[in-house]
C-alpha cells in the first residue's frame, strides 16, 4: 500500500512566524488531503489538493503529484494554529494518513 | 449541510457490554468510514462503505461490525472488546467516487474500555 510521510513530527513556532509543513508519498494518488485535529479530536477539512496550488487566508498548499509530495504553508501563525496537522493520501479504501506534525505556537 | 454528526460523544463500556456507535450524514453522499484513532497516533481506517458495498481493513478483529442501514446512515457494533481498544472512533463520508473524493469527518466518539 502507499506509504505517508510528514515532517517536521513537531514545530514550535512564535507567534507571527511563517513555517512549511510536507508531506511525501510513495505512490501516485488521485486523493490528498490536508487537515487540522483540534485539541478535541475534531479532523477539520483545510485542502482536498490531488494536484495544483489553493489558498484560503493566511494557508496554502502545493501538491506536486509527478514528484509525490505535497506542501502546506502556514503564515503569521496564531496561537489557534496550534494542534495536529495531518496529510492523507489515497481515496476510498486506500485512504492512508501520514504520522502528523504537532505544532505548538507561542503567544 | 457539511456535517456529519456521531452519537454518543463518549462511551464506556466493560468488556462483557454490546454497544453500537451511530454516525448520520445529510450531504447525499454515498460512501461512509470507520477510522480508529489511538492517541497520539494517526487515523486508522477500519471499514467502508462505498454504494451500500463493505469493504474490510483485514486487521480489523470480528469484535467491531459494522452496519450501513441506509446511505445516510452508519452504525458501528461494539461486543467483547478489550480495554486497547479504548480509542477515538471517528465516521467520515465522501460523494463515493470511484478515483477516490474529499472526506468530511464528524466530531468522533471518545470509546473507553474498562
Amino acid at each position: 500500500g502507499i506509504q505517508v510521510e510528514q515532517s517536521p513530527p513537531d514545530l514550535i513556532l512564535q507567534e507571527g512566524a511563517n513555517s512549511t509543513l510536507r508531506c511525501n508519498f510513495s505512490d501516485s494518488v488521485n486523493n490528498l488531503q490536508w487537515f487540522h485535529q483540534n485539541p478535541w479530536g475534531q479532523l477539520i477539512n483545510l485542502f482536498y489538493i490531488p494536484s495544483g496550488t489553493k489558498q484560503n487566508g493566511r494557508l496554502s498548499a502545493t501538491t506536486v503529484a509527478t514528484e509525490r509530495y505535497s506542501l502546506l504553508y502556514i503564515s503569521s501563525s496564531q496561537t489557534t494554529d496550534s494542534g495536529v496537522y495531518f496529510c492523507a493520501a489515497g481515496g476510498g479504501f486506500k485512504t492512508i494518513f501520514g504520522a502528523g506534525t504537532r505544532l505548538f505556537v507561542k503567544a | 449541510d457539511t456535517e456529519v454528526t456521531q452519537t454518543p460523544k463518549h462511551l464506556v463500556m466493560g468488556m462483557t457490554n454490546k454497544k453500537s456507535l451511530k454516525c448520520e450524514q445529510h450531504m447525499g453522499h454515498r460512501a461512509m468510514y470507520w477510522y480508529k484513532q489511538k492517541a497520539k497516533k494517526p487515523p486508522e481506517l477500519m471499514f467502508v462503505y462505498s454504494y451500500e458495498k463493505l469493504s474490510i481493513n483485514e486487521s480489523m478483529p470480528s469484535r467491531f461490525s459494522p452496519e450501513c442501514p441506509n446511505s445516510s446512515l452508519l452504525n458501528l457494533h461494539l461486543h467483547a472488546l478489550q480495554p486497547e481498544d479504548s480509542a477515538l472512533y471517528l465516521c467520515a463520508s465522501s460523494q463515493g467516487h470511484l478515483r477516490g473524493d474529499e472526506q468530511f469527518f464528524g466530531p468522533g466518539t471518545r470509546l473507553t474500555v474498562l
